[in-house]
């Protein structure tokens, strides 16, 4: 069967850095995205991978290893808005979108 | 501004009742999604319609039906043989099938 696993919930401290970590397996593989969602709010798309790598996007990146499976999100310079959960979703070899649970980010002060 | 619209956003619904869940984009869009989701749980795929006039069954499309008459609308009926519906759900759509999806901002049904 497909999977993606994330960590059910992380706490940081504001100003601080956090990585949250996704594997996947899937059969096939079209690209990972990651996407932010406040309690009771609608998804926000924050970022796409297909290539190994890191794509960089102002306090967010995203890097992906194709290889192993395997991608994660880096924050930095938290802020208290980045309190959300965050979910990682794999798109497979059929272009169907496969959702992780997701991780919820506890941001402390 | 080009969004997707989704009403309502709290649904209440008695045993043995349909309901429809709206949802609207004019984003141009081809592609349009359900989701479902529950706490703890990643995102259900219920229906997906990749063209006007035609839709696929995700994986716990049992218990609901959809239409997709227009481009921009493709409402979501909750039938009465969904056993357990309360949940959120979430309208999506996409450029194709390569593209992120864009979401609405849910729908909260509660059965009473």
């Amino acid at each position: 069967g497909q999977n993606i696993d994330q960590p059910t919930e992380m706490t940081a401290t504001e100003g601080a850095i956090v990585q949250i970590n996704c594997t996947y397996q899937t059969s096939g593989f079209n690209g990972l995205f990651w996407y932010q969602q406040h309690a009771g709010e609608a998804p926000t798309f924050l970022s796409y991978n297909v290539l190994d790598g890191l794509e960089e996007k102002g306090r967010f990146s995203s890097f992906l290893s194709r290889s192993k499976g395997y991608s994660y999100l880096l924050l930095k310079e938290l802020q208290m808005k980045d309190s959300a959960s965050y979910l990682c979703a794999v798109r497979d070899g059929n272009y169907q979108l496969i959702w992780g649970a997701g991780t919820k980010l506890i941001i402390k002060p | 501004d080009g969004g997707i619209t989704q009403s309502p956003k709290y649904l209440f619904r008695k045993e043995g009742q349909n309901v429809t869940l709206s949802c609207e984009q004019n984003l141009n869009h081809d592609a349009m999604y359900w989701y479902r989701q529950d706490p703890g749980q990643g995102l259900r795929l219920i229906y997906y319609s990749q063209i006007v006039n035609d839709f696929q069954k995700g994986d716990i499309a049992e218990g609901y039906s959809v239409s997709r008459e227009k481009k921009e609308s493709f409402p979501l009926t909750v039938t009465s043989a969904q056993k357990n519906p309360t949940a959120f759900y979430l309208c999506a759509s996409s450029i194709g099938d390569r593209g992120e999806d864009t979401f609405g901002s849910g729908t909260r049904l509660t059965v009473v």
